[in-house]
């Protein structure tokens, strides 16, 4: 059974670009939370979806950030325009349902760089 | 949620046993606690969760006294392999528990 999948590892890409991030769970797992761990930092957690619907965003920037998760097809974390801020490691996390006492599997993350 | 505090770093030879404590003075009742291991470059992984008392399993031992103020991880003979950081996490089962809250966890380092 594959793990939480996550690509590209490394992203590079100028300010005023967009960077997709994808995320695709464990088999079985409907759940998808995406976190933002910044350089010596724990994760923070951005944003719980469900397929098609965004349960939990209040982690989430309020402006150029968007995520989602399609009936067919991985999660997508899209930032638009990023900034210098935005380079962190974007990591994805599932579960086959929610509550505290159940684990998260993370995935590998994804690195993004900001030129 | 409950906020937690550990070392920030600790040292230890291969071989050795290794225990990290955690505090979470305003630990709830409904609050379980959870152990998460982060190598370089790699996600979080689950190690063990408890909610009272000691829970053991492979790969380690956590320990919860009666009051749960506290609670330490417990890494019996550390290897190399297990250089990391260990994350100390409190939250209940209710709605918002999947906001896993990250601290700046405990940085371990195992000296051959």
């Amino acid at each position: 059974n594959a793990g939480v999948m996550q690509n590209p590892r490394h992203l590079v890409r100028r300010r005023g670009q967009e960077a997709r991030l994808r995320c695709s769970p464990m088999k079985g797992h409907s759940h998808v939370y995406w976190y933002r761990q910044l350089p010596e930092e724990g994760l923070k957690f951005m944003v719980y979806l469900q397929k098609e619907n965004i349960i939990d965003e209040s982690g989430m920037p309020k402006e150029r950030f968007s995520a989602e998760f399609p009936k067919e097809g991985p999660s997508i974390l899209r930032i638009q325009q990023v900034v210098r801020g935005d380079s962190a490691a974007y990591f994805c996390a599932s579960s086959p349902r929610t509550g505290g006492d159940n684990e998260q599997f993370f995935g590998p993350g994804t690195r993004l760089t900001v030129l | 949620l409950a906020k937690t505090t550990q070392p920030i770093s600790m040292d230890s030879y291969e071989g050795q046993e290794v225990n990290i404590t955690c505090s979470h003075n305003n630990i709830a009742t409904n609050d379980y606690i959870t152990w998460y291991q982060q190598f370089p470059s790699q996600g979080p992984r689950f190690i063990i969760q408890g909610y009272k008392t000691k829970v053991t399993n492979e790969v380690a031992s956590l320990f919860i006294p009666a009051d749960r103020k506290s609670s330490t991880l417990s890494l019996p003979r550390v290897s190399l392999s297990d250089t990391a950081v260990y994350y100390c996490l409190v939250g209940d089962g209710g709605a918002g528990s999947y906001q896993l809250t990250f601290g700046k966890g405990t940085k371990l380092s195992v000296i051959p």
